[in-house]
C-alpha cells in the first residue's frame, strides 16, 4: 500500500497568512493526488485534484503543486472560514490512501 | 444537483451485521463508480470500498476484504455496503463517495471524489 506522510498535523496562523502543507507519497503517484477540506461534523469537500487542478467552485487562494512523491498544498491568505482539517489522498493505486490530516486554526 | 444519501447505520453488537444503503439522484447513476469512505471518531479518512458502474469490479480495503459486500442496484440508484463480522474497529462514520465527472464512464473505480454523503454512524459495541 502507498503510505501518505501529510505534515505538520495541525497549524495555527493569523488572518491573512500564507499556510503550506506537504504531502509525501512512499512510492511515485505521478500526478494522482487530491486534496480535501473538512470541516467539523461535515463530509469532505474536494479542494484539488491531480495535484494542481481547482475543482469548480473553489475559491483560487487554494492551489497545490508538486509531483512523484512530493506535493504541497497552500492557502494564499487564510480567511476564517478555512478553519477545517485538509487531507491528501493519492489515487494512483488501490488501496486509496489518505494522509493523516492537518488542523488548520486561527492564531 | 446531485445528492447521496446514506441510511442504515446504528449500534450492533461484535461480529453482527448491518447494510448500509446510499440512495443518489441528480445524475446518471450507471455512469459512475462508487465508493464508500469511512472515518473512526476523531481519526482521518479510510476508503473501504469500491464499485464500478455496472456493478462489477468491487474491491475492498484489506482491513474489511472477507467481511464487506459492497454491492449496487442501478434501477434504484442505491449503492450498497453488506457489513458482516463487525467489529470495534470498525466503529466509524461511513461515507458514500462519487468518482469525479472526470471519470464518468471510464473503467476507473476509484480516483478523486467530487461529491459525498452526509455519512451514517455505525458503532460496533456490546
Amino acid at each position: 500500500d502507498i503510505q501518505m506522510t501529510q505534515s505538520p498535523s495541525s497549524l495555527s496562523a493569523s488572518v491573512g497568512d500564507r499556510v503550506t502543507i506537504t504531502c509525501q507519497a512512499s512510492q511515485d503517484i505521478r500526478n494522482y493526488l487530491n486534496w480535501y477540506q473538512q470541516k467539523p461534523g461535515k463530509a469532505p469537500k474536494l479542494l484539488i485534484y491531480d495535484a494542481s487542478n481547482l475543482e469548480t467552485g473553489v475559491p483560487s487562494r487554494f492551489s497545490g503543486s508538486g509531483s512523484g512523491t512530493d506535493f504541497t498544498f497552500t492557502i494564499s491568505s487564510l480567511q476564517p472560514e478555512d478553519i477545517a482539517t485538509y487531507y491528501c489522498q493519492q489515487c494512483d493505486n488501490l488501496p486509496l490512501t489518505f494522509g493523516g490530516g492537518t488542523k488548520v486554526e486561527i492564531k | 444537483e446531485v445528492q447521496l444519501l446514506e441510511s442504515g447505520g446504528g449500534l450492533v453488537q461484535p461480529g453482527g451485521s448491518l447494510r448500509l444503503s446510499c440512495a443518489a439522484s441528480g445524475f446518471t447513476f450507471s455512469n459512475y463508480a462508487m465508493n464508500w469512505v469511512r472515518q473512526a471518531p476523531g481519526k482521518g479518512l479510510e476508503w473501504v470500498s469500491a464499485v464500478s458502474g455496472s456493478g462489477g469490479s468491487p474491491f475492498y480495503a484489506d482491513s474489511v476484504k472477507g467481511r464487506f459486500t459492497i454491492s449496487r442496484d442501478n434501477s434504484k440508484n442505491t449503492v450498497y455496503l453488506q457489513m458482516n463480522s463487525l467489529r470495534a474497529e470498525d466503529t466509524a462514520v461511513y461515507y458514500c463517495a462519487r468518482v469525479s465527472e472526470r471519470a464518468a464512464n471510464l473503467i476507473i473505480v476509484a480516483t478523486d471524489f467530487d461529491y459525498w454523503g452526509q455519512g451514517t454512524l455505525v458503532t460496533v459495541s456490546s
